[in-house]
């Protein structure tokens, strides 16, 4: 599996957009992006994944360079619940039967001020 | 729909003890992972599960074991506890639809386990 890097932290304003950066310069054409969050002492919180085009769901947007050799995460409108740990994976999807091993990184500590 | 669910929540062992940790995947689910999360080396895949039968395993001793029910429901076991198995385990369900997709794992909250 591909790489990923991501800043060891952020801050954001509350109310504000949080765009969580992940270079995953190595990447190959049959990897997709996950991105999980972990608050903490919960378990990790799947939020959203992308091969090559954007993404949207109710939690968050995906944006993947056309190269695809970067992403970013945007919560659009950060609330105090959105502190967490926010990792970035790069993984092959599992064909059928495949097994899906997530390799998690440090990730990227999201903190959301008042 | 009920989440992941884990028991028990807490853990307190001593070295050389064994220890059994439950997984009750969302229903649907077929498979189940386990993961280890310490502070040193971070979130760390134990193995996986589906249809009773172990389909991928991490680079753990073989003090770590697991298994899997006909209800999808997982234990994993971990034998002669060491002061280094002090850590977060959580355990992770899939669908794993062969129709494709289902790859998006959910986690559980965690059992803490303490070894003193």
């Amino acid at each position: 599996d591909a790489k990923t890097t991501q800043p060891t932290s952020m801050d954001c304003a509350e109310g504000r957009a949080a765009n969580l950066p992940c270079n995953h310069s190595t990447i190959s054409g049959n990897e997709y992006v996950y991105w999980y969050r972990q608050i903490h002492s919960q378990g990790p919180q799947y939020i959203i994944h992308g091969l090559k085009n954007n993404e949207t769901n109710e939690m968050a947007s995906l944006i993947i360079t056309e190269d695809r050799k970067s992403s970013t995460l945007i919560l659009p409108h950060a609330t105090l619940r959105d502190t967490a740990v926010y990792y970035c994976i790069v993984r092959v999807s599992p064909t059928q039967g495949g097994s899906e091993k997530l390799v998690f990184g440090k990730g990227t500590k999201l903190t959301v001020n008042p | 729909k009920a989440g992941v669910t884990q028991t028990p929540r807490y853990l307190i062992k001593t070295r050389g003890q064994q220890v059994t940790l439950s997984c009750s995947p969302i229903s649907g689910h077929r498979s189940v992972s386990w993961y280890q999360q310490t502070p040193g080396q971070g979130l760390q895949f134990l193995f996986e599960y589906f249809s009773e039968t172990q389909r991928n395993k991490g680079n753990f001793p073989g003090r770590f074991s697991g298994r899997q029910f006909s209800n999808s429901r997982s234990e994993m076991n971990v034998s002669t506890l060491e002061l280094g198995d002090s850590a977060l385990y959580l355990c992770a369900s899939r669908k794993w639809d062969l129709a494709g997709g289902g790859y998006e794992q959910y986690f559980g909250p965690g059992t803490r386990l303490t070894v003193t």
